[in-house]
């Protein structure tokens, strides 16, 4: 079975500017979770998508939002790109069952100059 | 909201020693998951504690979840170089699952 699929792996943007990022759950789970991970405060949950509705958000700006589509892809964009958005962007997804672990993606890094 | 704190935040160890991460929440959990990240890596599932009091074994890797369901430790016990990483817990906010901000090991040669 294919992991999740997270791509790009990297992207360089200037502030002001906004980015999408896209991941592709294991096949079968229909929960895809963002996270966001800085070195200083760890893994930040974002949100989490199933079956194309937002099932649960974090306490992140209005900028970051998120969507998902009937095969279970998800996609991420961030508007209004600050310096502080540089960070790992990690994808993970799980089975139905809310106490499956977790299945990262290799993560999108993410550098706002 | 509910928080998962984790200690230490570094830990630098001789190859051939012990080590130990604490996980501790601000209430009670129906579980408690650990995963481990390498350096450029991605977080790994390791295992999934569930009962009051239980204790699961991975080779050298042993993990407990407290009595109260509201603390664990991960110990390995005679670490080695493939142990290099950050090791996190985690555990159910609601329907969501929320992250400590991990113990990262150094194994020094």
């Amino acid at each position: 079975k294919a992991g999740v699929t997270q791509t790009p792996r990297y992207l360089i943007k200037t502030r002001g500017q906004q980015v999408t990022l896209s991941c592709s759950p294991i096949s079968g789970h229909r929960s895809v979770s963002w996270y966001q991970q800085t070195p200083g405060q760890g893994l930040q949950f974002l949100f989490e998508y199933f079956s194309e509705t937002q099932r649960n958000k974090g306490n992140f700006p209005g900028r970051f939002s998120g969507r998902q589509f009937s095969n279970s892809r998800s996609e991420m964009n961030v508007s209004t790109l600050e310096l502080g958005d540089s960070a790992l962007y990690l994808c993970a997804s799980r089975a139905r069952d809310y106490n499956s672990p977790l299945h990262f993606g290799n993560g999108t890094r993410l550098t706002v100059t | 909201g509910q928080q998962v704190m984790q200690i230490p935040q570094y830990q630098h160890v001789q190859e051939g020693e012990d080590f130990t991460t604490y996980c501790n929440s601000s209430t009670t959990l129906s579980n408690i998951q650990w995963y481990k990240q390498r350096p450029g890596g991605h977080p790994v599932f390791l295992i999934q504690l569930v009962k009051s009091g239980e204790v699961k074994k991975q080779k050298r890797l042993t993990f407990q979840f407290g009595e109260a369901k509201k603390n664990s430790s991960l110990h390995i016990t005679a670490t080695q170089t493939t142990d290099v990483g950050t090791y996190f817990c985690a555990g159910p906010d609601g329907d969501k699952i929320i992250f400590g901000k991990g113990t990262r090991l150094h194994i020094l040669p």
